[in-house]
């Protein structure tokens, strides 16, 4: 059975400190790796796809990587706006989401 | 301004009542999904729906169900026989399904399900 792991759970930062977000998967045949925003009340907004171990991709402040096992979100000098929870979901035979990281960037 | 719209933002349902989420997407996109979201949990998928007149079950459709008559739009109803409803709802679609480069999802604003 496909399974998505996030961690941690939940994660507070100051203001400019650097930090990352793993999604650790275990599926048979990965089609892609996707990672959402979800701010409080609102629907997912996509951020990035991955398809292959090895690829990256940029967007401001934020660079999802993927290896065969585990894909990180490296968040550069957030900021308070970048506060939100940050959802992982694995393509295989369907797609599964992870449970989410909470992140607050605190002034 | 293309995108996916789902109504009401907020809706209340009485016991034994039937209630209707709807969702409308402008993004001609041949896909469309019901998810619920819990606290704590990631999302699950309910029904989807790869092209008009026909949808699947997905991991949570006791209680669920669903039409696609129109290409734009897949209404989702909670039946009485859902227990436990109260949740967040999210309709989401893709160009397609299955294909490379055509299942990234695309997700509405949500409707929040409340049990009086």
């Amino acid at each position: 059975e496909d399974q998505v792991t996030q961690s941690p759970e939940a994660l507070r930062l100051q203001e400019g400190e650097s930090s990352s977000l793993n999604c650790s998967y275990t599926v048979s045949g990965l089609r892609g790796l996707f990672w959402y925003r979800q701010d409080p009340g609102k629907g997912p907004e996509f951020l990035f796809t991955l398809y292959s171990a090895g690829e990256e991709k940029e967007k401001e402040r934020l660079k999802a990587t993927l290896t065969k096992k585990e894909s990180f979100l490296h968040i550069t000098a957030p900021k308070p706006e970048d506060s939100a929870t940050y959802l992982c979901a694995v393509w295989g035979q369907k797609l599964v989401f992870g449970q989410g990281t909470r992140l607050t960037i605190n002034p | 301004d293309g995108g996916i719209t789902q109504s009401p933002k907020y809706l209340f349902r009485k016991e034994g009542q039937n209630v209707t989420l709807s969702c409308e997407q402008n993004l001609n996109h041949d896909a469309m999904y019901w998810y619920r979201q819990d606290p704590g949990q990631g999302l699950r998928l309910i029904y989807y729906s790869q092209i008009v007149n026909d949808f699947q079950k997905g991991d949570i459709a006791e209680g669920y169900s669903v039409s696609r008559e129109k290409k734009e739009s897949f209404p989702l109803t909670v039946t009485s026989a859902q227990k436990n409803p109260t949740a967040f709802y999210l309709c989401a679609s893709s160009i397609g399904l299955g294909t490379s480069g055509k299942e990234t999802q695309y997700f509405g604003p949500g409707t929040r399900l409340l049990v009086l």
